[in-house]
């Protein structure tokens, strides 16, 4: 069964210095993974994502994701934050032959806090 | 502004009652998805609709139904409500059949059983 593990639920950064939001997830297949945002009061945003293309994955607003199979591993990172940045980030796995049909499952998130 | 509305925004109920969630996708999109989000069970997939019919499943309760209509709009119902029913529920619209083209969310509309 496919799942996906974000290793922080709340992860509390300075601007100006960088980000890592680290997930883990598990497929019986090749999977295509997201990261989605959201903040506060609003829908999630698509950030990125990685379907067995280029396993560096670039975004938007400067963030970017690296898919590393030996380690299932699909960190989401940028260089130096933005107070905007503050949100709840999502990472989320698609496993187009597993039993979710293909669909979305999500992480818990992990809550960003910038500090000025 | 992801161009995905959803109505009401916030809705507060009784148990046992039952209330029809309305979703509008995004201008040319068929794919419409319900999820479901709580503080225990997270983010989870309800539903699927393409272009009118059920594409897939997901963690969906029997006391709730879906149904897309031939203006792409698509409603949510959910009866005998209980308790832990409160969550935000959110509709995506996509413009493919497959979920693993970008999903545009709505804002959601929170639900809140008494």
């Amino acid at each position: 069964a496919q799942s996906v593990t974000q290793l922080d639920s709340h992860v509390s950064v300075s601007e100006g210095t960088p980000v890592l939001l680290r997930c883990n997830y598990s497929s019986s297949y090749s999977p295509s993974l997201f990261w989605y945002v959201q903040h506060p009061n609003k829908g999630l945003q698509l950030l990125l994502k990685y379907t067995s293309a280029a396993t560096l994955v670039k975004g938007i607003n400067g963030f970017e994701a690296e898919f590393k199979k030996s380690e299932t591993s699909f960190h989401l990172t940028k260089p130096s934050a933005h107070m905007s940045d503050a949100a709840e980030y999502f990472c989320v796995v698609s496993d187009r032959y597993g039993g979710s049909q293909g669909n979305l499952i999500f992480g818990k998130g992990t809550k960003l806090s910038v500090k000025p | 502004d992801s161009g995905v509305t959803q109505t009401p925004k916030h809705l507060i109920t009784a148990t046992g009652q039952r209330v029809t969630l309305r979703c509008s996708p995004r201008s040319g999109d068929l794919s419409v998805y319900w999820y479901q989000q709580s503080l225990d069970q997270g983010l989870q997939f309800l539903i699927q609709y393409y272009n009118g019919e059920e594409r897939a499943k997901g963690n969906i309760l029997e006391r709730f139904s879906a149904q897309q209509f031939p203006d792409l709009h698509s409603e949510l119902n959910l009866s005998s409500l209980e308790l832990g029913d409160s969550a935000l529920y959110f509709c995506a619209s996509s413009s493919s059949g497959t979920p693993f083209n970008e999903q545009f969310f709505g804002p959601g509309t929170r639900l809140t059983v008494l």
